[in-house]
């Protein structure tokens, strides 16, 4: 139980280009979704907050206009990073909380975003 | 401000050679740490909650406990398939359920 997708797995572009990332949860609901970024030997670092049916909270230092976010279902998140930039290439995590009643988030496979 | 350091940043041991990864956390009010196991290119693997002082679990050879100022992951007679990174993460209680994540310890184990 609790598992969660990504799609693409890992996505080239063109500077200027955008790109969209979908986070599903399988097979469960996930009010609250979550989205985080990895650089090479880096930790993940959240940068925004997803909530079925509302706006996103992003974290501070994210451009909501570059990166937006919409979690129009209970099982779909998608991330659209806009005019992408080479500094912009990363991996992307998103994350799913826990069925109600625990604390837990689940984690998708990660999208690794190429922008040349 | 909520702050998780976690050590060594890298760990070496033979197959069967016991260790501990220590995580510190100071954190305004822990609603939980969270222990993640993350291999090259994937997303974190869930392994662990810790809600309390005292609070113990265990998985196959993997052990975490947690005090007020930190939390160790005990790993016994690791075998090579236990190489990742382990990561660990607090949720402060008024956080909104965001995970504040520590920069990892990255094992390998040598047959």
């Amino acid at each position: 139980g609790a598992v969660v997708s990504q799609h693409p797995s890992w996505v080239i572009c063109k500077s200027g280009t955008s790109v969209k990332i979908e986070c599903r949860s399988l097979d469960f609901q996930a009010t609250t979704m979550f989205w985080y970024r990895q650089f090479p030997k880096q930790s993940l670092m959240l940068m925004a907050t997803s909530n079925e049916g509302s706006k996103a909270t992003y974290e501070q230092g994210v451009e909501k206009d570059k990166f937006l976010i919409n979690h129009a279902s209970l099982t779909l998140s998608t991330l659209t990073v806009t005019s992408a930039h080479p500094e912009d290439s990363s991996f992307y995590i998103c994350s799913a909380r826990a069925p109600t009643g625990s604390y837990e988030q689940y984690f998708g496979p990660g999208t690794r975003l190429t922008v040349t | 401000e909520d702050q998780v350091t976690q050590s060594p940043e890298a760990l070496r041991l033979q197959e069967g050679e016991s260790s501990s990864l220590n995580c510190s956390y100071t954190v305004s009010g822990l609603r939980g740490l969270f222990w993640y196991r993350q291999d090259p290119g994937k997303g974190p693997e869930f392994l662990f909650t810790l809600y309390s002082a005292g609070e113990e679990k265990e998985k196959e050879r993997l052990k975490a406990t947690l005090t007020k100022k930190e939390s160790f992951l005990h790993i016994t007679a690791p075998k090579p398939e236990d190489s990742a990174t382990y990561l660990c993460a607090v949720q402060a209680a008024n956080s909104g359920y965001a995970l504040n994540f520590g920069k990892g310890t990255s094992l390998l184990v040598t047959p």
